[in-house]
């Protein structure tokens, strides 16, 4: 266990439908990555917070997805109107320092999101 | 823009014995850092070695070693004595200024008893 949890670990859910997956970061960890994986495939960058900052977005993340991270502790990824394409994993990631930079990133269980 | 690529889909291993994973990779940063991460089934991704590519001392942790040729852009892990426990899907990543990972598209471990 990481120490990073995420919420629901599987989702079913209708095309069209609208979605939401929580994040629970390590407490102290100030920035959080969202990361999709697609089967057969390596995660891909979906967005970046620092505290409750959004600072940078991927191509990836169409408008409608949205993240956020209020108080600069969980984060939650919502997904509007789901379309079959979005069913994937999506994980969440926290980095171990404070500070800027390269360091160790800590991933939850991840959410496994199935669109019928 | 970076790019990971690992060229074996899956490989096998006999318990006990050596195995070498490869990956190599293409970035423009002259700062960057590569990452093994370890999936296994149905748990969640833990990080095996890292390697600072400003570092010439190749990354060792106990069972597990890295080929870091830079000038090459490859990145290789050597996992000796395998054990059961090491069978799951490996990525490599690299990581730049923009502190996001770069992943590849992974290698599935099997480990034979």
């Amino acid at each position: 266990d990481t120490g990073v949890s995420q919420d629901p670990r599987h989702k079913i859910t209708k095309r069209g439908q609208n979605v939401t997956f929580r994040c629970d970061p390590i407490s102290e960890h100030n920035r959080l990555y969202w990361y999709r994986q697609t089967l057969g495939q390596g995660p891909e960058f979906l967005t970046y917070f620092q505290n409750e900052a959004q600072l940078e977005k991927s191509r990836l993340l169409s408008d409608r997805f949205s993240a956020e991270r209020p108080k600069g502790s969980f984060s939650t990824l919502e997904i509007q109107r789901t379309e079959q394409g979005d069913s994937a994993m999506y994980l969440c990631a926290s980095p171990r320092g404070r500070l800027a930079g390269v360091d160790e990133q800590f991933f939850g269980p991840g959410t496994r999101l199935t669109v019928l | 823009a970076q790019t990971v690529t690992q060229s074996q889909p899956e490989m096998s291993v006999q318990e006990a014995e050596t195995v070498t994973l490869s990956c190599t990779y293409d970035t423009s940063e002259s700062d960057y850092y590569l990452f093994w991460y370890k999936q296994p089934p149905s748990r969640q991704m833990i990080l095996v070695i890292r390697q600072e590519a400003y570092k010439q001392q190749n990354a060792t942790e106990n069972r597990f070693s890295v080929n870091f040729q830079k000038a090459a852009k490859s990145f290789s892990l050597k996992i000796s004595d395998s054990q059961l426990g090491d069978a799951a899907m490996y990525f490599c990543a690299s990581q730049g200024g923009s502190e996001k990972l770069v992943f590849g598209k992974g290698t599935k471990l099997t480990v034979n008893p």
